[in-house]
């Protein structure tokens, strides 16, 4: 099994461009989120997603959209990239809503310049 | 005030040293404790969930403190693998996890 997969892993943006960040998982998980880690701020929660076709926000959802039409793949769609989400963005994924174990991507860093 | 609170260190010791790092939580309704472990440009990995007894695995011992609302984490005969930053997690009934934003650990020989 692959685990979890992020593409790309390294991504530079102009403010005001937009772009797709892949998730996809191989372990039929029913739960998957998305997270940010800046400096000093730890994870915060962005989107997430606790099976196909049913997706809701975290904590900082403004500025980004998911969608979860597969069981194994859960994009997050930057609209209008702005400076402010220069970031780490991580995907996780877990048996279920009560799982403790999230497993995640190796993270995708973004430059919004 | 941050729902997850720890230091962010640097915490430097010796090999061999025994280090504990300590974390706040603010929501009395959290129900799940862990922490995680994460390597420098590295995803975040499950080190332990915490038990309200207290628990070991080898050289960790998690400890909650559930009428102070803290948890802790000992780390014995440290190891030069052990650097890292380590995160503090909860979860308050079936909400999402929340992450503090991790103690940095330095073993030096």
């Amino acid at each position: 099994n692959a685990g979890v997969t992020q593409t790309p892993k390294f991504q530079v943006l102009k403010t005001g461009q937009s772009m797709t960040l892949q998730c996809a998982q191989d372990m039929n998980h029913e739960y998957m989120s998305w997270y940010r880690q800046d400096p000093g701020m730890g994870l915060r929660l962005i989107h997430y997603s606790v099976g196909a076709g049913i997706t809701d926000q975290g904590e900082v959802p403004n500025g980004y959209n998911v969608s979860r039409s597969t069981t194994e793949d859960f994009p997050l769609r930057l609209l209008s990239a702005a400076p402010s989400q220069t970031s780490v963005y991580f995907c996780a994924s877990a048996p279920g809503t009560g799982e403790a174990t999230q497993y995640f991507g190796p993270g995708t860093r973004l430059l919004v310049l | 005030r941050k729902e997850v609170e720890q230091d962010p260190g640097p915490f430097n010791v010796p090999e061999g040293a025994t280090v504990a790092f300590n974390c706040t939580y603010s929501n009395s309704a959290s129900q799940s404790f862990f922490w995680y472990r994460q390597d420098c440009r590295k995803e975040p990995k499950l080190l332990m969930s915490v038990y309200s007894s207290g628990n070991e695995d080898g050289r960790f011992t998690a400890q909650l403190n559930r009428a102070s609302q803290y948890i802790s984490l000992l780390i014995r005969d440290s190891k030069l693998s052990d650097s890292a930053t380590y995160l503090c997690v909860v979860r308050a009934g079936r909400r999402a996890l929340t992450f503090g934003s991790g103690t940095r650990l330095q073993v030096q020989p």
